[in-house]
């Protein structure tokens, strides 16, 4: 019954590679993000799909491209990886109209390394 | 835009000591304040939240007061026990003007609990 689910969890690969994480959430929510986490632990949102439509895209290098097949599902493709592309990828997900404040529910995280 | 401080950390300390981690932000109009917690290995876990001011947020013995003349949201515990010891975030809940809501976090404050 997991809530947010991300695969791979670990992910090793060569520089100039492409290379693919999965998102899937099973909650109901209208709304998936992206962020990357840095070696020093700091969250930054890269981007945001409400009902399949892009609506935050932050700074980030078009070598990024996310692809929201469904509502329940935000995929994010890498690529020619670069060693600063090593992180670790969070997925999250949140019901806009809910009333929450905007609160949202993160996956496990996959720890990307760029050799 | 906004922002969110946190206290740099790592902090240590023994078992059941009393624990402070503030945390103050900027924003504009009316933010949710949301505490994260990140155990090692695993993704963010929500500990706690309030969305309007004076609200006070509690949950495993951690609580958090929205105090909007300060703009603070300080996380504090009683008694800390070993499993408490994890990373800690402090983050802001606004409008992203795109449809969604976005998530602003802290740096993160690393907590240790020595037995």
């Amino acid at each position: 019954d997991t809530a947010v689910s991300q695969t791979p969890k670990y992910l090793v690969t060569q520089m100039g590679n492409d290379k693919s994480i999965k998102c899937e959430q099973n909650l109901g929510h209208d709304t998936m993000y992206w962020y990357k986490q840095d070696s020093k632990k700091f969250l930054k949102i890269m981007f945001s799909y409400n009902n399949k439509e892009l609506i935050i895209n932050e700074t980030v290098p078009n070598r990024f491209s996310p692809k929201s097949p469904d509502k329940a599902h935000l995929n994010l493709h890498i690529n020619s990886l670069e060693l600063g592309d090593s992180a670790v990828y969070f997925c999250a997900s949140s019901l806009m109209t809910s009333g929450s404040g905007g609160e949202q529910f993160f996956g496990p995280g996959t720890r990307l390394t760029v050799l | 835009g906004n922002s969110v401080t946190q206290m740099e950390g790592p902090v240590t300390l023994s078992e059941e000591a009393f624990l402070t981690i503030n945390c103050t932000y900027t924003a504009t109009g009316y933010p949710s304040l949301f505490w994260y917690v990140q155990y090692p290995g695993e993704g963010l876990q929500l500990l706690l939240k309030a969305t309007k001011a004076d609200d006070k947020g509690s949950n495993k013995g951690f609580e958090a007061t929205y105090r909007k003349e300060t703009t603070s949201f300080h996380l504090e515990k009683g008694s800390v026990q070993v499993s408490d010891s994890a990373v800690y975030f402090c983050a802001l809940s606004a409008p992203s003007g795109a449809g969604s809501y976005q998530l602003t976090f802290g740096k993160g404050t690393k907590l240790s609990v020595i037995p």
